[in-house]
């Protein structure tokens, strides 16, 4: 299985500043015929399911605000977050969909600081 | 508007078996997506149970293999998870989700359902 590792677990931020998430996978994830990275960000708040924020590493889900975005290839990836809002108070996963079975990082809870 | 949603027992005895529906609107189920199973222990993060393409192929994580079926009716727009022998460490939300393509990507995931087992 390939394990996805997060850091931090969790992160403390003011409104309006930076926020920065990494995520390691174990085992390189970018596949060699298309150069894509199987990598994808989501946001879980309480009492909701987890949303789709980024895939593809890079690339914003429809919707998603433009202060989301994600970097990295091949084992290091990073979710960023330009400008901290209230709203984005969450738990962030990153997840391999590179190859079954399909598994997630454990977590970093974004509070506002 | 794609929607997913999730019904079944909330609570279920040890040593028997769960099993939960989904019903997906405002998307075929034969048009080339992935429909899986998540699940996320109070208090955890998310774990993969098992995905289905429409055509029956079949796809579980290894450790939970023995005990898991995912089914699909496309005719009644629905797929279903069957988990044999529960014990108290598959209390979960569990949640159905739409893959994309043919691949782990869910994008599209129903509101989750709390299943707790004990007797």
């Amino acid at each position: 299985d390939i394990v996805m590792t997060q850091s931090p677990d969790s992160l403390a931020v003011s409104l309006g500043e930076r926020a920065t998430i990494n995520c390691k996978s174990s085992q390189n994830v970018l596949y060699g015929s298309n150069s894509k990275s199987y990598l994808a960000w989501y946001q879980r708040k309480p009492g909701q399911p987890p949303k789709l924020l980024i895939y593809w590493a890079s690339t914003r889900e429809s919707g998603v605000p433009d202060r989301f975005s994600g970097s990295g290839s091949g084992t290091d990836f990073t979710l960023t977050i330009s400008s901290l809002r209230a709203e984005d108070v969450a738990v962030y996963y990153c997840q391999q969909y590179y190859s079954s079975p399909y598994t997630f990082g454990q977590g970093t809870k974004l509070e506002i600081k | 508007q794609v929607q997913l949603q999730e019904s079944g027992p909330g609570l279920v005895k040890p040593s028997e078996t769960l099993s939960l529906t989904c019903a997906v609107s405002g998307s075929s189920m034969t048009s080339g997506y992935y429909w899986g199973w998540i699940r996320a222990p109070p208090g955890e993060g998310l774990e993969w149970i098992g995905s289905m393409y429409h055509s029956g192929s079949t796809f579980y994580k290894p450790s939970l293999q023995s005990r898991v079926t995912i089914s699909i009716d496309t005719s009644e727009n629905q797929f279903s998870l069957r988990l044999e022998s529960v014990t108290a460490a598959d209390t979960a939300v569990y949640y159905c989700a739409r893959g994309r393509g043919n691949t782990g990507l869910f994008d599209f995931w129903g509101q989750g359902t709390l299943v707790t087992v004990s007797s």
